[in-house]
Parts: structure tokens; sequence; C-alpha cells
């Protein structure tokens, strides 16, 4: 157990759906990352929060929206679902965007 | 674009030593060398960083030379447990995240 966890594992859903993916940081952790990783694309950074605010954006589509809570813990919702949105969704978190990210073991989301 | 350069995949014989080569041919003067294993269906973990010379821990060494253009994961007589994908990283610290490459597929064979 890596400390971060993440809900649901698996998710399958449909074409145009919307869905959202929950993460709970390691204690004491303010920072979270949201990476997805497919089999074409590697490992890929969508998006980082610092206790609570918006700190760095990567490759995140605009369907696909973040927030980080008061508690810390962070939401990643992808609307209007595509075939293409199957992967695996990772949540990491760090003190505070220091070297050592523990991630979580992931969300496999799987669109029909 | 992908900074850093490591071999696709490597095979090896449970017990031998292993080590993994990556090139940093433009690594900056403030970045660490971190190194990340990842199992199937699991969250990259973390495994060492360097800055210079060698690091060495309960789970592998790191060599990194003086012009640090490139760098060496060492995993000392590895099992079929090691099997895994290894990914080289350039860090910066208080990076907003972290760039993954392809990483190197490394199969134990028994």
């Amino acid at each position: 157990d890596s400390g971060v966890t993440q809900t649901p594992k698996h998710l399958i859903t449909a074409t145009g759906q919307r869905v959202t993916l929950r993460c709970s940081p390691r204690s004491g952790d303010l920072s979270v990352y949201w990476y997805q990783q497919s089999l074409d694309q590697g490992l890929q950074f969508l998006i980082q929060y610092y206790n609570g605010e918006e700190r760095a954006k990567g490759n995140i589509l605009e369907r696909f929206s973040a927030q980080q809570f008061p508690d810390l813990h962070s939401e990643l919702n992808l609307s209007s679902l595509e075939l293409g949105d199957s992967a695996l969704y990772f949540c990491a978190s760090s003190v505070k965007g220091n070297y050592g990210y523990t991630f979580g073991s992931g969300t496999r989301l799987t669109v029909v | 674009l992908a900074k850093t350069t490591q071999p696709i995949s490597m095979d090896s014989y449970e017990g031998q030593e292993v080590n993994i080569t990556c090139s940093h041919n433009n690594i900056a003067t403030n970045d660490y060398i971190t190194w990340y294993q990842q199992f199937p269906s699991q969250g990259p973990r973390f495994i060492i960083q360097g800055y210079k010379t060698k690091v060495t821990n309960e789970v592998a060494s790191l060599f990194i030379p003086a012009d640090r253009k490139s760098s060496t994961l060492s995993l000392p007589r590895v099992s079929l447990s090691d099997t895994a994908v290894y990914y080289c990283l350039e860090v910066k610290t208080g990076a907003n995240n972290l760039f993954f490459g392809t990483g190197t597929r490394l199969t134990v064979i028994p």
C-alpha cells in the first residue's frame, strides 16, 4: 500500500458519459498529480494541484477537469467520453513538488 | 520530445546483475536523475535518485559520471519479480510534473 488511494479500481462506461475518479493523497502530502497511461501514449501528465490550487497543466483535454478539495483529496472528471479515453489513470502525491512522488494503483477506465 | 534515451527492452537471467543505461544529453545543471519502476497495471514506484557519482540503497545503485551525460541503474542479482518497466527521468527540485519517456522493459528469465 503506497498510501495514495484511488477509487474506483475499475470503471466501465459508455461513450458520451461522464465519470469521476477520486484520489486521496498520502498523509501530509499537499501536491496531487494526475497521469493518464494508455498503450500507445505511455504515461502522460495531465494536471497538478497544490493545497487546493491548480499549479500546472499538461496534456489535459478540455473535456477533462479536476479539483482538489480542502481535505486535499482530488477528483478528476472526464466527460463526453470517447473510446480513446480508455486508459489507466494514476494519481500521485508529494510533499511539495519534490522528487519523491508516490503513485496510487490507478483506475482502469474502459469506454465501450 | 523525450529528454532521455534508454533501451526499449532488456532480458536477463535470474541471479545476474543488470545495468540499464540512460542518456542525458541535454541535462540541466539543476536537474537530478531519478529512476522509477513500474509493474504491469500498477503505478510507478520511486527507486533511486542522484546528482553525481554513486548512490546506493537497499534496492539498487545509481552511477552518474562527472559529465552527467548518462546514468546507469544497477540491479544486483535480479529475480523474476524484478520484471518491470524502468524509467529514467531528469527532475528539477520542486518541478510541477515528472516527464516519463518510454522506459526500458526488463524481462527476467528463469
